[in-house]
């Protein structure tokens, strides 16, 4: 079975920092490009970051360029987003997903990250 | 960036009838569109891919359409599970990908 698990959410002030981890298991995790995805409270979903296979290539929205960095340890089949520099417009719901390359075919359930003072 | 903007933002439909929702790219995808549903307080599900090709174990009541700038996502019968929001999103050109806004289908 497929799994993908978000941990490392939580209430932070602005201004700090969290980073944000995704165990994957029953997958082959070094053979996917992986993405984050957010969603504030009500609203719809945003892309944040991807990263391919093998880590060389790595994108970012506009929104979190030069705060946010996308890792990936495929030995451990784990994705890792940390976040500086938070603000009030980053508290979301963040998910970890697999492109499997027609789609993301694969979601974590989620972590909630809460920016406020 | 490619905007995807879908229509309309509510769709009220009484279970059993047909759902049809549009999705607009502001150029060109091809057929790199991928639909997906969410329900209230879950990830997003995979429903559609290639803009026609149903993901695996989704019904064939949901049914893909289109190719350029216009697509359909169709749901022949609604079933009371089918009620939820949906989000098309484009792969064509990235970074970065992008979603609509998403159509929330509800009871009428």
């Amino acid at each position: 079975e497929v799994q993908l698990v978000e941990s490392g959410g939580g209430l932070v002030k602005p201004g700090g920092s969290l980073r944000l981890s995704c165990a994957a298991s029953g997958i082959t995790f070094s053979n996917y490009f992986m993405k984050w995805v957010r969603q504030a409270p009500g609203k719809g979903l945003e892309w944040v970051s991807a990263i391919s296979s093998s880590g060389n290539y790595i994108h970012y929205a506009d929104s979190v360029k030069g705060r946010f960095t996308i890792s990936r340890d495929n030995a451990n089949n784990s994705l890792s987003l940390q976040m500086n520099s938070l603000r009030a417009e980053d508290t979301a719901v963040y998910y970890c997903a697999r492109d499997g390359g027609s789609g993301w075919d694969y979601w974590g359930q989620g972590t909630l990250v809460t920016v406020s003072s | 960036e490619i905007v995807m903007t879908q229509s309309p933002a509510t769709l009220s439909v009484s279970p059993g009838e047909r759902a049809t929702l549009s999705c607009r790219a502001s150029q060109s995808v091809s057929s790199n569109l991928a639909w997906y549903q969410q329900k209230p307080g879950q990830a997003p599900r995979l429903l559609i891919y290639g803009a026609s090709t149903r993901a695996t174990g989704i019904p064939a009541r949901f049914s893909g359409s289109g190719s350029g700038t216009e697509f359909t996502l169709t749901i022949s019968s609604l079933q009371s599970e089918d009620f939820a929001i949906y989000y098309c999103q484009q792969y064509h050109n990235w970074p970065p990908w992008t979603f609509g806004q998403g159509t929330k289908v509800e009871i009428k």
